[in-house]
């Protein structure tokens, strides 16, 4: 069965340092969202993407989050300047197609920014 | 703006015995209503869902959910407990008439299972 993959597992980053966090996404589907979970607390919504560019953002995605879709498997979420407060577990999710469809997540990346 | 609220922090239950977590929510209009479960160190699985049609929607590992649009509610069932269903479960949904919207997730619901 096909798979929303993510890399790195685990990422440890000093404060003010820039991280990447990756996402395959499923082959077939054209919406692709981050989400981010701090520890104890509910999944919150960062932003989604569909047609290269994006389509909603909440506002945890300020100027220092960038997402991008640099070939035809990968989404990426970049952090310019880490803070403390950005530890979480980040979750990629893609679905075949809007609204009504259910996302399929990844399996999170934990950031740990010391 | 939609919410999702899940009542319970933690729900106990025998194994073998029906279990139910409780979710209720708040969108304008007729919501697309999901569920998600979280296993330790894992991303989240979807479980079921709700968009239109017979209120109750059956999902993966036996579990059902019943739509109640006048108690705006949708609570997750399942008619006997398994040990290996105990995780963290999650409440969402979404409003169908605002374009690309994200899902808006309940803070979780702990389901411990009880041999």
């Amino acid at each position: 069965e096909p798979e929303v993959t993510q890399t790195p597992s685990h990422q440890v980053t000093q404060m003010g340092q820039e991280v990447i966090l990756r996402c395959v996404p499923i082959s077939n589907h054209l919406y692709f969202y981050w989400y981010r979970q701090i520890l104890g607390q509910k999944v919150e919504f960062l932003v989604s993407f569909y047609n290269n560019e994006i389509s909603e953002k909440s506002e945890i995605f300020d100027d220092q989050f960038s997402v991008e879709r640099p070939d035809g498997s990968n989404f990426t979420l970049k952090i310019r300047s880490t803070k403390l407060e950005d530890s979480a577990m980040y979750f990629c999710a893609s679905s075949e197609r809007d609204r009504a469809y259910e996302q399929y997540f990844g399996p999170g990346t934990r950031l740990t920014v010391t | 703006a939609q919410s999702v609220a899940q009542p319970e922090d933690q729900v106990n239950v025998a194994e073998g015995n029906p279990l139910t977590v409780k979710c209720t929510y708040s969108v304008s209009g007729n919501p697309y209503l999901f569920w998600y479960v979280q296993y330790p160190n894992r991303g989240l699985q979807f479980l079921l869902k709700y968009i239109t049609g017979d209120n109750l929607v059956k999902g993966s590992y036996g579990f059902e959910a019943e739509f109640n649009k006048s108690q705006t509610s949708f609570h997750l069932k399942k008619p006997s407990a398994l040990v290996s269903d105990s995780a963290l479960y999650f409440c969402a949904v979404r409003d169908p008439n605002s374009g690309n919207t994200p899902l808006v997730f309940g803070k979780g619901t702990r389901l411990s299972v009880i041999a």
